[in-house]
């Protein structure tokens, strides 16, 4: 079975400061790993992705998620929060031998970003 | 190319009543999903449907049933409303398997569901 980690349910950061959202994962089979965003009253939009090509994978709106298989993580960070960057944050993972394909999702992180 | 759509929005139920909830995507996916999220627990799997007229069970597929009658559509019925369905439900669709980006699901706006 797979899992997925996030740490940390609330997050607060300075405007202008570093962000750095944690996600691990299990699972048993080489993974896909992605980060979505979610607006409030919104749907999840999909920041960025790794499927096993570079491991330093940039997204959208400035963020960006390094796969350390050795650490099982990927964590979000963004040099600098912009106000904008409010929202809730959810790591997934997928299976690769399945059709399915399926997301496990994280419990979520809401990030806060302080004037 | 509006992607993801869902209906109706929000709607509130008592106890027993039933309802569908609708789902279609234009980007000519094989595969759809609907999940559920709660406070505190990410979003769960209740039904996926790699293709028109199959379908199959996720981690939370009590209390519901689902219909995919063609490629574009996939709705989830709730025949007899419970309080614990209360939640924000969406749907996702994905791409068939080797096709560009078929790695990744684009999700819906979501319906958000009041069961009293």
């Amino acid at each position: 079975a797979q899992s997925v980690t996030q740490l940390g349910s609330h997050v607060s950061v300075s405007e202008g400061a570093l962000v750095l959202l944690r996600c691990n994962y299990s699972s048993s089979v080489p993974p896909y790993l992605f980060w979505y965003v979610q607006y409030p009253n919104q749907g999840l939009q999909l920041l960025l992705k790794y499927t096993s090509a570079a491991t330093l994978v940039k997204g959208i709106n400035g963020f960006e998620a390094e796969f350390k298989k050795s650490e099982t993580s990927f964590h979000l960070t963004k040099p600098s929060a912009h106000m904008s960057d409010a929202a809730e944050y959810f790591c997934a993972v997928s299976k690769l031998d399945t059709g399915r394909r399926a997301l496990t999702f994280g419990s979520g992180t809401r990030l806060q970003v302080q004037p | 190319n509006a992607g993801v759509t869902q209906t109706p929005k929000f709607q509130v139920l008592k106890t027993g009543q039933s309802m569908t909830l609708q789902c279609a995507q234009d980007m000519n996916h094989n595969s759809m999903y609907w999940y559920r999220q709660d406070p505190g627990m990410g979003l769960r799997l209740i039904y996926y449907s790699a293709s028109e007229g199959t379908t199959d069970k996720g981690e939370v597929p009590n209390g519901y049933n689902v219909s995919r009658l063609n490629k574009r559509e996939f709705s989830l019925r709730l025949e007899s409303a419970a309080p614990s369905q209360t939640s924000v439900y969406f749907c996702a669709s994905r791409g068939q398997a080797m096709a560009a980006g078929s790695d990744t699901q684009y999700f819906g706006p979501g319906t958000r569901l009041t069961v009293l």
